[in-house]
């Protein structure tokens, strides 16, 4: 069992390059999100996605976009990197059916360095 | 909105003495109150969760928490340490229709053993 899948593990930008992070969970979790996490700060909410074709806001939602086309994928996409963008990535599922306990399972992390 | 205060940034414990951690949450309605933990270079692990009901919560490991409405704290205990406890610990709060929408984390308690 997978769990939840992301990629790359680590990746290094110039300023204004975009690329996308990718995350999959084979869980078939409704609850899809994404965090960074920047030392003495905690994790901060990206995006999150409650199903397919549902994407909201978290706390620091500026300079990521996000879609949810599909129960397993939810990739987060930099449309122009910034230096401040800088941080370990980390995507977590959750069922949200009755019984579920609302538990976060987390992908592994992605560290990005934008340079 | 809500949010979550761990007002201790780095804890020092001698290895075999109690453990208390504290989070402070604010939220208007009866909260979701989780606590996760991150050993080095690792993802998040869950400890413990509070839904509804028994305001004393076990959880892995040997740890409690316990609901205190009053004083909007869910803190984190364990009547003896070990080494292996060494990790930062994270306290979250979720809110809405369901436990695992938009989870929000405090910044993290770092806990170090003294041998």
């Amino acid at each position: 069992n997978a769990g939840v899948t992301q990629t790359p593990k680590f990746q290094v930008l110039k300023t204004g390059q975009s690329m996308t992070l990718q995350c999959a969970q084979d869980m078939n979790h409704e609850y899809m999100s994404w965090y960074r996490q920047d030392p003495g700060m905690g994790l901060r909410l990206i995006h999150y996605s409650v199903g397919a074709g549902i994407t909201d806001q978290g706390e620091v939602p500026n300079g990521y976009n996000v879609s949810r086309s599909t129960t397993e994928d939810f990739p987060l996409r930099l449309l122009s990197a910034a230096p401040s963008q800088t941080s370990v990535y980390f995507c977590a599922s959750a069922g949200l059916a009755g019984g579920d306990t609302g538990e976060l399972f987390f992908g592994e992390g992605s560290r990005l360095t934008v340079l | 909105a809500q949010s979550v205060t761990q007002p201790d940034i780095h804890i020092t414990v001698s290895e075999g003495a109690s453990l208390e951690l504290r989070c402070n949450y604010s939220y208007g309605a009866t909260p979701y109150l989780f606590w996760y933990v991150q050993s080095p270079g690792q993802g998040l692990q869950l400890l413990l969760k509070y839904f509804s009901g028994d305001t004393l919560v076990q959880g892995i490991k040997g740890f409690e928490a316990e609901f205190k409405r009053s004083q909007s704290s869910f803190n984190l205990r364990k009547p003896s340490v070990h080494w292996s406890d060494a990790a930062e610990y994270f306290c979250a709060v979720g809110a809405g229709d369901s436990s695992a929408s938009k989870i929000i984390f405090g910044s993290g308690t770092r806990l170090s053993i003294r041998p």
